[in-house]
């Protein structure tokens, strides 16, 4: 049974750092072709796909916010973590990590298929 | 930056048959999926590489692709499928992924 949960600050302030952890189970990121991504979603608003991390190392970005985000992982730990420079109130967002296969020939993907509940993060003096 | 463009909303009786569309360049290259969410919760995939459908997801959502458009079709749509609906794909190049803007679908 594949599990993610975020964990991370509620609150932050303009122009901190936000650093975000996904902890997984059942999947293992040393598995080729598996990948994590982060995802978020502005109150009343959109999702946005920000960052994948694949088992390779392979990292993608949200071009728009490329310069803002690191993402790494910890496959010891069955962890990715997600850093977000400089925030913003409008980055006031519940942020998602999710599964997705890929980023292999003869892989499948059959999209974002497991998601976490979500972590609420507001940017705010 | 590559996007994706959904209607913002769809109405239909129970019943009646909905269909959501979604249009982006690289549609006609990418594969496109289709998330299912309801207020408070995470999305759920409902439809992948544009006409697949995940096991435990009913026989009455469907998915069709012709070049830049891609289409969610509900058929017999039920009160509980009243939620939002996402696309999503990825650029031509495959490098990144993008969602649709949302679609509201109102169950009358």
């Amino acid at each position: 049974q594949i599990t993610l949960k975020e964990s991370g600050p509620t609150l932050v302030k303009p122009t901190q750092t936000l650093t975000l952890t996904c902890t997984f189970s059942g999947f293992s990121l040393s598995t080729s072709g598996v990948g994590v991504g982060w995802i978020r979603q502005p109150p009343g608003k959109a999702l946005e796909w920000l960052a994948l991390i694949y088992w390779d190392d392979d990292k993608r970005y949200r071009p728009s916010l490329k310069s803002r985000l690191t993402i790494t992982k910890d496959s010891s730990k069955n962890q990715v973590v997600l850093t977000m420079t400089n925030m913003d109130p409008v980055d006031t967002a519940t942020y998602y990590c999710a599964h997705r296969l890929g980023g292999l020939r003869g892989v499948i993907s059959r999209g974002f298929d497991y998601w976490g509940q979500g972590t609420l993060v507001t940017v705010s003096s | 930056s590559y996007g994706l463009t959904q209607p913002p909303s769809v109405s239909v009786s129970p019943g009646q048959t909905a269909r959501i569309t979604c249009s982006g360049e690289a549609l006609s290259d990418q594969y496109a999926y289709w998330y299912q969410q309801k207020p408070g919760q995470a999305p759920v995939v409902v439809i992948y590489r544009d006409s697949e459908r995940p096991s435990g997801i009913p026989e009455r959502f469907s998915g069709s692709s012709s070049g830049t458009t891609v289409t969610l079709t509900i058929s017999g749509v039920q009160a509980e499928d009243e939620a939002d609906y996402y696309c999503q794909s990825s650029d031509s190049s495959g490098t990144y992924w993008v969602f649709g803007g949302r679609t509201k679908l109102t169950v009358l």
